[in-house]
């Protein structure tokens, strides 16, 4: 079946190490992004990508890194100069083109830093 | 004013009653997504609307583009409907996804 996996579900580090969360898709989407959630708030844009090697950044990029290297992954690295990394991390693919888009959504990674 | 607009931020509701939640939208859209999202859990996709209206078991999904606005129905309402509802548009020029701050539910036995 065609999905969006983003592992694990759960991860917890210590302050200062660099994680990185990973978004595969095998629906041969050209869009890939990654949200983050802090509770009781809404969902907000981290870095997007229209085509492979290349992405842009959102309304919070700061603090974290992609990469775009193959159409079906989308890692995200929460770095270490991410002030507040403890969050929920949603990461979505979508159609480009003509006609109307579908998104998928993954199921999320809630990231917690000790 | 936000692109994408939630009604209400909270309900609590009995066991059993009918339950709506609303989406207003300000932007040229593609699609409308609802999603569910179970405290501390992840988020699963609803429905994906681009017109008219769609069912799945107690769950219904409207759109009406001309007024830009979605509603989320839910008929014989249980407490595992307890959630975060959201609504998220895919922005027409860009096929980007604007979302709303969501609707916490609470239905109580």
């Amino acid at each position: 079946d065609g999905g969006i996996t983003q592992s694990p579900k759960y991860l917890f580090r210590k302050e200062g190490q660099n994680v990185t969360l990973s978004c595969e898709q095998n629906l041969n989407h050209d869009a890939m992004y990654w949200y983050r959630q802090d509770p009781g708030q809404g969902l907000r844009l981290i870095y997007y990508s229209q085509i492979v090697n290349d992405f842009q950044k959102g309304d919070i990029a700061e603090g974290y890194s992609v990469s775009r290297e193959k159409k079906e992954s989308f890692p995200l690295t929460v770095t270490s100069a991410q002030k507040n990394p403890t969050a929920f991390y949603l990461c979505a693919s979508s159609t480009k083109g003509q006609g109307a888009a579908e998104a998928f959504f993954g199921q999320g990674t809630r990231l917690t830093v000790v | 004013k936000n692109e994408v607009e939630q009604s209400p931020q909270n309900l609590t509701a009995q066991e059993g009653e009918f339950i709506t939640i609303n989406c207003s939208y300000s932007v040229g859209i593609s699609a409308l997504h609802w999603l569910q999202q179970h405290p501390g859990g992840g988020i699963v996709s609803l429905f994906m609307l681009s017109s008219g209206k769609k069912k799945h078991g107690r769950l219904i999904a409207t759109i009406n583009i001309q007024e830009k606005h979605s509603s989320l129905h839910i008929t014989a309402s249980h407490p595992r409907d307890s959630a975060v509802y959201i609504c998220a548009v895919q922005i027409r020029s860009n096929y980007q996804l604007i979302w709303g701050a969501g609707t916490k539910l609470i239905i109580k036995p």
